[in-house]
């Protein structure tokens, strides 16, 4: 499976947008990019995902690197419910199976 | 969490007990997975099935565990004669016909294993 890199920790203001990156140089041209969150004590949760272009939705944006070999995750205005641990995989088209598997992921802390 | 229901929510079992581990996915998905969470560490994959098949069980412990999804009900993730190093967050998860790498999956709330 193809392997993805985030910053262990970040932090961010409430009410200001927050950049998450990602790091996926090994990325395969069938691969998606996908972003989940996870909540304390919650189950991951789906924020969005995308291939080549740029993606947005209620929650959030995703920017992807010309070269697909890195992308953004973007909140536009961070809450305090937006503190969670943030989760870049990715996931292969016409794999074998339709498995995800997590890193580490991104602990956001989001201050008041 | 978009529908996944998983019960109990919260079990505790004396070491040697077995433990079911109950999902419901999404209304009109075939196709389950079950993740494992152990305390301070990340989401582990364990088994992917689809209806009466088991199509990944890689992340699978070779012994104890089982998992099943019937053609009808709940899929059933068992562990039999629990330890202590059992306990853990166990996660459900449901997508519709497989999609391939776009494919988005929907978590339940998790249930919450504690082996004494």
């Amino acid at each position: 499976d193809a392997k993805t890199t985030q910053p262990n920790s970040m932090e961010s203001n409430e009410e200001e947008p927050v950049h998450l990156p990602c790091n996926h140089s090994t990325i395969s041209g069938t691969d998606y990019i996908h972003w989940y969150r996870q909540l304390p004590s919650q189950g991951p949760e789906y924020v969005i995902h995308g291939l080549t272009s740029n993606v947005n939705n209620r929650m959030a944006s995703l920017a992807i690197a010309e070269d697909r070999k890195s992308s953004t995750l973007i909140l536009h205005r961070a809450t305090l419910r937006d503190a969670a641990v943030y989760y870049c995989i990715l996931g292969n088209y016409g794999g074998a199976t339709n498995k995800l598997i997590f890193g580490t992921g991104t602990l956001l802390a989001v201050q008041p | 969490n978009a529908g996944v229901m998983q019960n109990p929510r919260h079990l505790v079992r004396r070491r040697g007990q077995e433990a079911r581990l109950r999902c419901s996915p999404v209304k009109g998905h075939s196709h389950v997975y079950w993740y494992r969470q152990l305390p301070e560490e990340g989401l582990k994959f364990m088994v992917y099935l689809q209806k009466e098949n088991i199509i990944d069980e890689s992340g699978m412990p070779k012994e104890r565990f089982s998992a099943e999804f019937p053609k009808e009900g709940p899929s059933i993730l068992r562990i039999q004669q629990v330890v202590r190093g059992d306990s853990a967050a166990y996660f459900c998860a449901s997508s519709p016909i497989g999609q391939g790498g776009a494919n988005t999956i929907y978590f339940g709330e998790g249930s919450w294993l504690t082996v004494v």
